[in-house]
């Protein structure tokens, strides 16, 4: 069974540009979460996609947007880079069971993001 | 807002000690989890634990969560060069979202 697959695996961009990373989740998962993962401010929690639904959200500016299509493959934008956003983004995908069931969390191996 | 505190934050030890790394908060949480996260790759998830005072053993690697769900230890005999890595612990809140820890990154030499 392939893991999660995220692309690209490294990106550099100038401040005031924008960015789209991809997400390819394990199949049979339905929940897709990005994560931003910096030296100083630990591994932080962006939002979390189910059918194609955000379920949770983070405290990140409105500059970090996401979308999850129907065959749950997802979708991360930075709008208008900030130096600060350099960061590796990871996403993990898990089988959602509801009411609690937090099931297994799988990450993928991130995208590093330089922002010059 | 939920925060998990790590300590130590950086741990440098050779092969065949022992450690404890301690993740701490002032909320309760329905479960916790551990990862490892090595250079270049996704944090790997450990072990989770449910239950306050459950004791949770993977190898070498012993996992323990507090009484009251606020806290939770890790304890690793006889440590080994493949211990080596980025040790996170997670907080499960009842909406099912996740709140890592601040971590506590290990290198274990020979």
């Amino acid at each position: 069974k392939a893991g999660v697959t995220q692309t690209p695996r490294y990106l550099i961009k100038t401040r005031g540009q924008q960015v789209t990373l991809s997400c390819s989740p394990i199949s049979g998962h339905r929940s897709v979460s990005w994560y931003q993962q910096t030296p100083g401010q630990g591994l932080q929690f962006l939002f979390e996609y189910f059918s194609e639904t955000q379920r949770n959200k983070g405290n990140f500016p409105g500059r970090f947007s996401g979308r999850q299509f129907s065959n749950s493959r997802s979708e991360m934008n930075v709008s208008t880079l900030e130096l600060g956003d350099s960061a590796l983004y990871l996403c993990a995908s898990r089988t959602f069971s509801g009411r609690g069931g937090e099931g297994k969390l799988f990450f993928g191996s991130g995208t590093q993001l330089s922002v010059l | 807002t939920q925060l998990l505190e790590q300590s130590p934050q950086f741990l440098s030890i050779q092969e065949g000690e022992n450690l404890t790394v301690y993740c701490n908060s002032s909320s309760v949480f329905s479960s916790l989890q551990w990862y490892r996260q090595e250079p270049g790759e996704g944090p790997v998830l450990l072990v989770t634990v449910v239950t306050g005072g459950e004791v949770k053993k993977l190898k070498r690697l012993t996992f323990q969560f507090g009484d009251a769900r606020k806290d939770s230890s890790l304890h690793i005999t006889a440590a080994q060069p493949g211990d080596t890595g980025l040790y996170l612990c997670a907080g499960v809140s009842a909406a099912s979202k996740l709140t890592f820890g601040t971590g506590t990154r290990l290198q274990v030499t020979l």
